[in-house]
C-alpha cells in the first residue's frame, strides 16, 4: 500500500461543474495535509493546507480533512479550463518533521 | 524579485558523467528540498536539509550528493552511479517546515 494514494484519474468534468479530488494516507498520525497544482511541464504550486478535521475555504477551492478516516479531499467549484492540470496531495507525519510524502496526482480536465 | 531558481533549465548528460544542478532561494526558508519526477508519476524525495551544513537522505537518495554550505543554496550533483538519470528535478524551499514552494525544475537527459 502506497502511503498516499489518489485517484488515478484521468477526471474530466464540464465547465460549472464541481471538481472532486480524493486522497488516503496510511500514517495515522500525519498533522499536515496540502494540495499542490501543476500544470503540465511546469513545477507544483502550493494551493491549499489544511492542519485540522473539517472543511477549508479559499475562493472557489474547499479542502476536507477527516483525520479518522484518514482522507483528504478538494473541491474546485465552477471549475473553469484553466484549472485543468494535474493535482498533487502531500502529507507531513511526526516522525521527520518537515518532509511531505507526495501522492501521484489526479489528472483534471475541464472541457469548455 | 523573491523566490526559488534553479539552472540550467535543460542539461544533457554523458554516460558516466556527474552534473550539478543549481538551487538558489531568497525566501530566507531554512527548509530546501530536492525531488525527482519520472513522467505520470508524484513526486519523490532525493535529498532534503532544514538547517545549514545538515542534510537528510529522502527515498531515493542512492547516485546522488548535496551540500548545503549557505543558507540560500542547495546544489545537487548527479553522479555517475545514477544509472537512470533521465528526469525532471524539482527544488523547493520552506519556511516552516510545512508548505513548500518550488523552483521551476531542471529536465536533464541522458544521452
Amino acid at each position: 500500500q502506497k502511503e498516499v494514494e489518489q485517484n488515478s484519474g484521468p477526471l474530466s468534468v464540464p465547465e460549472g461543474a464541481i471538481a472532486s479530488l480524493n486522497c488516503t494516507y496510511s500514517d495515522r498520525v500525519s498533522q499536515s495535509f496540502f494540495w499542490y497544482r501543476q500544470y503540465s511541464g511546469k513545477s507544483p504550486e502550493l494551493i491549499m493546507s489544511i492542519y485540522s478535521n473539517g472543511d477549508k475555504e479559499d475562493g472557489r477551492f474547499t479542502a476536507q480533512l477527516n483525520k479518522a478516516s484518514q482522507y483528504v479531499s478538494l473541491l474546485i467549484r465552477d471549475s473553469q479550463p484553466s484549472d485543468s492540470a494535474t493535482y498533487l496531495c502531500a502529507v507531513n507525519g511526526i516522525t521527520n518533521a518537515g518532509k511531505s510524502t507526495f501522492g501521484d496526482g489526479t489528472t483534471l480536465t475541464v472541457k469548455p | 524579485d523573491g523566490g526559488i531558481t534553479q539552472s540550467p533549465k535543460y542539461l544533457f548528460r554523458k554516460e558516466g558523467q556527474n552534473v550539478t544542478l543549481s538551487c538558489e532561494q531568497n525566501l530566507n526558508h531554512d527548509a530546501m528540498y530536492w525531488y525527482r519526477q519520472d513522467p505520470g508519476q508524484g513526486l519523490r524525495l532525493i535529498y532534503y536539509s532544514q538547517i545549514v551544513n545538515d542534510f537528510q537522505k529522502g527515498d531515493i537518495a542512492e547516485g546522488y550528493s548535496v551540500s548545503r554550505e549557505k543558507k540560500e543554496s542547495f546544489p545537487l550533483t548527479v553522479t555517475s552511479a545514477q544509472k537512470n538519470p533521465t528526469a525532471f528535478y524539482l527544488c523547493a524551499s520552506s519556511p516552516s517546515f510545512n508548505e513548500q514552494f518550488f523552483g521551476p525544475g531542471t529536465r536533464l537527459t541522458v544521452l
